[in-house]
């Protein structure tokens, strides 16, 4: 059984038009909550950690929020350069990281 | 500060042979994890050294192995190559809990 799922798989984008990714987790002792940004044929470049219910980190058009079952990554009026695939992990008490199958986000001008 | 590492940036290898990868961490980070990431499992867990210590491990074969030294840098083995381990090889030092990964090495098994 996953325990890290994100939807959805693929998300087109007009520039400017905002949207969010969702990243829903079923594990039982969540340390924290990772996203990363991975472009083609590169590591996974680290965003934010968040840690508890309630939690909201941003970075320029980026926000992250946090739930206890689920966490979004809403993207404000995005750019062609914020094309990429969106990675979201979960880390458990042994701090291993759970990774789910990301999204691929495109933005078109 | 340098990012991680990773050596060799490519590889292509035939099955049956075995395969060594190199990581070097960010300076300072005595956690390195690795990871296997393919187009149909994504990004899988390997497993994580901590102060020359396998502190965990993923599901993988006993043909996967890996080793950390003394200055924090890490090897990862396979052995006896499938065509199945062609693959994208991250590894990750970390520190605070935040994994900082790598570029990768892209291993292509013939």
């Amino acid at each position: 059984e996953d325990q890290v799922t994100q939807s959805p798989e693929a998300l087109r984008l007009q520039e400017g038009e905002s949207s969010s990714l969702n990243c829903s987790y079923t594990v039982s002792g969540l340390r924290g909550l990772f996203w990363y940004r991975q472009d083609p044929g590169k590591g996974p470049e680290f965003l934010f950690t968040l840690y508890s219910a309630g939690e909201e980190k941003e970075k320029e058009r980026l926000k992250a929020t946090l739930t206890k079952k689920e966490s979004f990554l809403h993207i404000t009026a995005p750019k062609p350069e914020d094309s990429a695939t969106y990675l979201c992990a979960v880390q458990e008490d042994d701090y291993k990281l759970s990774f789910g199958a990301g999204t691929t986000v495109t933005v078109r001008a | 500060k340098a990012g991680v590492t990773q050596t060799p940036r490519y590889l292509i290898k035939t099955r049956g042979q075995q395969v060594t990868l190199s990581c070097s961490p960010i300076s300072g980070h005595r956690s390195v994890s690795w990871y296997q990431q393919t187009p149909g499992q994504g990004l899988q867990f390997l497993f994580e050294y901590f102060s020359e210590t396998q502190r965990n491990k993923g599901n993988f074969p006993g043909r996967f192995s890996g080793r950390q030294f003394s200055n924090s840098r890490s090897e990862m083995n396979v052995s006896t190559l499938e065509l199945g381990d062609s693959a994208l090889y991250l590894c990750a030092s970390s520190e605070a809990g935040q994994q900082f990964f790598g570029p990768g090495t892209r291993l292509t098994v013939l």
